[in-house]
């Protein structure tokens, strides 16, 4: 079964500082990547994910993440954060042609300071 | 993007009673619903894949007599928890999937379950 990693559980840091959170994740095959955030009081919303090709995928709000697959790492980067990007950011893989059933990691809390 | 709802977003009840939760896509048709669960401090652990008109298929370690999932329409799916207990408290969260949009999940806001 698959497992995914991510080290920093709580990150924080002063508006205009670049972000990287780190995502592992344990699997032999194919899998499809994906970063979620959950703001304060919302739902979990998509932010970018990745299924093939460029492995250096753009999402929404200025955040953009790296397949590396010699490391079996998904890193969410942002090169300049805002207060607003404070949330709470999940990586999640799916294994190719499984069902689409996601496995999350533990999850990273961002404070971002002003 | 879609909308997913949940029903109730809090709930109290008392040791021994069942609760339903109820999951639905409002702007899309829903073949597939995702029921998780997240403790404290942890990540969403997926309980069961519902599929509309069919039975659910539960994840290893969870009790299908325990965590009822019924999905009888495209745009509803129902978690109960029967005869809940002080350890079934926790926050359950459903996704449900767009056919018409490749992979991607959209998750509803969640339900807090406190049993006393």
């Amino acid at each position: 079964a698959q497992s995914v990693s991510q080290h920093n559980h709580h990150v924080i840091l002063s508006e205009a500082a670049s972000l990287e959170l780190g995502c592992n994740y344990s699997y032999g095959g194919t899998v499809n990547l994906f970063w979620y955030v959950q703001y304060p009081g919302q739902h979990l919303q998509l932010l970018l994910k990745y299924f093939s090709g460029d492995p250096l995928v753009k999402g929404i709000k200025g955040f953009e993440a790296e397949f590396i697959k010699s490391k079996f790492s998904f890193n969410l980067r942002k090169p300049s954060v805002q207060w607003s990007d404070t949330a709470e950011y999940f990586c999640a893989v799916n294994v190719a042609g499984g069902g689409n059933k996601l496995t999350f990691g533990t999850g990273t809390q961002l404070k971002v300071e002003l | 993007g879609a909308v997913v709802s949940q029903h109730p977003s809090r709930v109290i009840c008392k040791s021994g009673t069942s609760v339903k939760i109820e999951c639905r896509s409002l702007d899309f048709q829903a073949t597939t619903m995702f029921w998780y669960r997240q403790f404290p401090k942890q990540s969403l652990m997926l309980m069961a894949t519902s599929n509309e008109g069919s039975k659910a298929t539960y994840e290893q370690g969870v009790e299908k007599d325990k965590f009822l999932i019924n999905h009888a329409s495209l745009t509803l799916s129902t978690l109960t928890v029967t005869s809940a207990h002080p350890e079934d408290s926790s926050f359950y969260i459903c996704s449900a999937r767009d056919p018409s949009g490749g992979d991607e999940q959209f998750f509803g806001p969640g339900t807090r379950l406190t049993v006393l």
